[in-house]
């Protein structure tokens, strides 16, 4: 399987909600990525986990919380978020950067809309 | 500072003609470069990688250290090579930075 799979593929959520972006891979890799896309610009990263502990937070507002309960899992918890907050999420993968630099696949991505 | 520009939003070509698609970095040690791209309605997928020195649907790409540039060319463009194309440059933390992308129409 050399798939990253996202789920959902589309969300809309009030600002008030509360709710999770999964992704999975099964490719064995030990380093997953979440980005930010808006239309028509590209990926800005948000968070970097290693060995499933985070090692890169790129400031990110705490509405946004990460989990990789698994080195197969990402999540991503959202809370109280805003309307600029509205974009297109990409998770992806690689092997760990320390035995040299790797491809990063990308899933598929969550759209994401805040009412 | 670490930056990766690529000068043109929007470049358009007719079919069959050459494509050169700019890509210049500002980077202190030695860098990673790749190409992404990015098809209507699909993930964003890896097309080159500097350090493989393939050519991946026709497309190559040459480091050139001395002009700080990594540019991808294509000598004849097909229509199903219209995308969005980011060149990103890597660092030994993961992180990828991207350029802002370039668009490529190819015309019939």
């Amino acid at each position: 399987d050399t798939e990253v799979t996202q789920t959902p593929k589309h969300l809309v959520m009030g600002m008030t909600n509360k709710k999770s972006l999964k992704c999975e891979q099964h490719m064995g890799h030990r380093a997953m990525y979440w980005y930010k896309q808006k239309a028509k610009k590209p990926p800005e990263l948000m968070f970097v986990y290693s060995y499933e502990k985070l090692s890169i937070n790129e400031s990110v507002p705490s509405r946004f919380s990460p989990e990789c309960p698994n080195s197969s899992l990402l999540n991503l918890h959202l809370h109280a978020l805003q309307p600029e907050d509205s974009a297109l999420y990409l998770c992806a993968s690689s092997q760990e950067w320390t035995s040299g630099v790797h491809e990063q696949y990308f899933g598929p991505g969550t759209r994401l809309t805040v009412t | 500072a670490q930056r990766v520009t690529q000068p043109e939003k929007l470049l358009s070509v007719f079919k069959g003609a050459p494509v050169e698609l700019k890509c210049n970095y500002s980077y202190s040690g030695s860098p990673e470069l790749f190409w992404y791209v990015q098809y209507s309605r699909q993930r964003l997928q890896l097309l080159l990688r500097h350090i493989s020195r393939e050519s991946i649907k026709g497309f190559t790409a040459d480091l050139n250290k001395g002009e700080t540039s990594f540019h991808l060319k294509k000598p004849f463009a097909q229509e199903e090579d219209s995308a969005m194309y980011y060149c990103a440059l890597s660092r030994n933390t993961g992180k990828l930075i991207f350029g802002q992308g370039t668009t490529l129409q190819v015309k019939p």
